[in-house]
């Protein structure tokens, strides 16, 4: 299995510009989530998703952020517009059938708002 | 504030030496987990603790969870660079979303 995708692995942006960052979940997982790591907060749990329903968003900073999952293997967080204190390496995870189980996490994408 | 909090934040040993990290809470955890992350990835799950007082060996890694489940301590033997990496424990308050602490840095020298 080729494990939690994330897309770009980089991304370098400027203080107002759309980020759209991308997941593709472990195939048969039906829980996603996306989290945010930075050095002063640490891991943090951003939103999460079951079988494609967000359940909760209340990790979400604020009105900027929005994520969607439009079907089993994909989803998004988008920010907009993006700000220099959303710099972070942000993480997608999945696990297969409930919030108990194993969380397997994506490589990250790292974000540096200008 | 953190629900669990990590201590050393920083911890920098040579090869072949002992060391242990902890995780300590005010809030009772129906499990914690321990993580490794190395850099430019995710973390991975290492260990799993449920019971109160429950021990785990993981080869050089064992792993304890505090007999009220409020706190848990990863000690290494013999340490090697290999495990180099930030280590994170997490905990469910509630059976209910995963909670990270802010981890340890462990840097072995060879």
């Amino acid at each position: 299995d080729a494990g939690v995708i994330q897309s770009p692995r980089h991304e370098v942006t400027e203080m107002g510009q759309e980020v759209t960052l991308r997941c593709k979940p472990i195939s048969g997982h039906d829980y996603l989530f996306w989290y945010r790591q930075t050095m002063m907060r640490g891991l943090e749990l951003l939103i999460y998703f079951n079988n494609n329903v967000p359940i909760d968003d209340s990790g979400m900073p604020e009105d900027r952020f929005s994520a969607k999952m439009p079907n089993a293997s994909f989803s998004t967080l988008k920010i907009q517009p993006s700000e220099p204190r959303d710099s972070a390496v942000y993480f997608c995870a999945s696990s297969l059938s409930s919030l108990q189980e194993t969380q397997y996490f994506g490589p990250g994408t790292r974000l540096l708002v200008l | 504030t953190q629900l669990l909090e990590q201590s050393p934040q920083f911890l920098s040993i040579q090869e072949g030496e002992n060391l242990t990290v902890y995780c300590n809470s005010s809030s009772v955890f129906s499990s914690l987990q321990w993580y490794r992350q190395e850099p430019g990835e995710g973390p991975v799950l290492l260990v799993t603790v449920v019971t109160g007082g429950e021990v785990k060996k993981l080869k050089r890694l064992t792993f304890q969870f505090g007999d009220a489940r409020k706190d848990s301590s990863l000690h290494i033997t013999a340490a090697q660079p290999g495990d180099t990496g930030l280590y994170l424990c997490a905990g469910r308050p509630n059976d209910y979303k995963l909670s990270f602490g802010a981890g340890t840095t462990v840097t072995v020298r060879a």
